[in-house]
């Protein structure tokens, strides 16, 4: 079994929608919790990160962690075309020096018009 | 353009072939660490180096792979005796000591043939 484990989709929706992508984990030492977005042959790029239990919100983008559950979301209001991209979640327990992260699968979103 | 900068973007190889890839952090930091991405698959820690010192190598890093960062600032990731299974993205990110964010760059696609 997987320390992270990620539906890999793909989900298709209309653009306005309300996105909900989600993540569960194993590792009970994991305590910074990312939502990384990654473009057809681009790296990934950070779009959120929160640290143990709680939401945080950035623009469209909301982040919830639900440490008991081992459970994470990202939610993305009002979905836009160019929200069309694979969304990794990622973990890390930072110890020992280091951030080495463990990543999901990616969940690959497609808006539509 | 300022971000972490990969050469090739592309590597075919025959199986067997040695290959070499490098990559260019962001200048001012101190750490790299490289990953692997299958296709369908999130990104896996390889290994991280702090300037010059490697700290970390994860057992997927088999003796045929090799990495280094000579003066702490560019690194090279050598493979020796390329076997079909090592296609796939390879990924390098940087940041310094104090930050979580990992900047990725858009990493060499390598196909074994």
């Amino acid at each position: 079994q997987k320390e992270v484990e990620q539906d890999p989709g793909p989900l298709s929706v209309p653009e306005g929608a309300i996105v909900s992508l989600n993540c569960t984990y194993s590792n009970s030492a994991f305590q910074y919790f990312m939502w990384y977005r990654q473009y057809s042959r681009k790296g990934p790029e950070l779009l959120m990160y929160t640290y143990s239990s709680g939401n945080k919100e950035d623009g469209r983008f909301t982040a919830q962690v639900d440490k008991s559950s081992k459970y994470i979301s990202l939610f993305i209001r009002d979905s836009q075309p160019s929200d069309s991209a694979t969304y990794l979640c990622a973990m890390s327990a930072l110890t020992g020096g280091g951030n080495k992260l463990t990543f999901g699968t990616g969940t690959q979103l497609k808006v539509e018009l | 353009d300022t971000g972490v900068s990969q050469n090739p973007r592309h590597k075919i190889t025959k199986r067997g072939q040695n290959v070499t890839f490098r990559c260019d952090p962001i200048s001012e930091h101190n750490r790299l660490y490289w990953y692997r991405q299958t296709l369908g698959q999130g990104p896996e820690f390889l290994t991280y180096f702090q300037n010059e010192a490697q700290l970390e190598k994860s057992r997927l890093l088999s003796d045929r792979f090799s990495a280094e960062r000579p003066k702490g600032s560019f690194s090279t990731l050598e493979i020796q005796r390329t076997e079909q299974g090592d296609s796939a993205m390879y990924l390098c990110a940087s940041s310094l000591v104090s930050q979580l964010e990992l900047f990725f760059g858009s990493g060499t696609q390598l196909s074994v043939l």
